[in-house]
């Protein structure tokens, strides 16, 4: 039974260049969340699917980041023309419906 | 403004002794408390939570006290081991127990010491 997968695991980008992160939830598992991590910070929520639904995407900057969950296949988290500022470790996570979240590994996400 | 604290970055802690996190939230909406522990270049593991109609919750070696009228909460660890080496992130929920926008602290990186 796969955990949540995430990929790529490291992620180089040069400024305004595009990242696409891809995560497969948990066997089962059709609510996905994904989180950021800033240097030196702790998780910060960014964006709640189910499938092919937006659910809470407070945490998601209002520019140059989208998120989606289709019907078939991972979520992805697409961050468009990347600043230095988007250099983070973002981390996926998938549940049951009230349950706790399971993590994947995380993609670290480099930006030169 | 930040509604999960853990104010202690890191912790040392002897091998065989008792290891304590604390972690002091602001929001009197949280419902639902978790522990998360973190290896190097891995994502976070769930470790234990709490509902706030508890005020305590044991599984093992861990422990989770929660006091809700001072809005802390705490992990405990007996007794701790050279693998409990990590970081822990205290997490808070208002969603009865969802992972929708959980609230992370900054983590406290406990180093237990041979």
């Amino acid at each position: 039974n796969a955990g949540v997968m995430q990929n790529p695991r490291h992620l180089v980008r040069r400024r305004g260049q595009e990242a696409r992160l891809r995560c497969s939830p948990m066997k089962g598992h059709s609510h996905v969340y994904w989180y950021r991590q800033l240097p030196e910070e702790g998780l910060k929520f960014m964006v709640y699917l189910q499938k092919e639904n937006i659910i809470d995407e407070s945490g998601m900057p209002k520019e140059r980041f989208s998120a989606e969950f289709p019907k078939e296949g991972p979520s992805i988290l697409r961050i468009q023309q990347v600043v230095r500022g988007d250099s983070a470790a973002y981390f996926c996570a998938s549940s049951l419906m009230n349950t706790e979240a399971f993590f994947g590994q995380g993609t670290r996400l480099t930006v030169v | 403004d930040q509604q999960v604290k853990q104010n202690s970055p890191s912790l040392s802690v002897q091998e065989g002794r008792i290891s304590i996190l604390n972690c002091d939230y602001t929001n009197s909406m949280f419902d639902y408390f978790l522990w998360y522990k973190k290896y190097p270049a891995e994502g976070p593991t769930f470790l234990i939570s709490i509902s706030s109609i508890k005020d305590k919750n044991e599984d093992g070696r861990f422990t989770v006290f929660l006091n809700k009228s001072a809005k802390h909460l705490s992990l405990h660890i007996v007794p701790s081991q050279p693998g409990d080496s990590a970081v822990y992130f205290c997490a808070a929920s208002d969603s009865g127990g969802g992972a929708d926008g959980l609230t992370f602290g900054k983590g406290t990186h406990l180093i237990i010491q041979p």
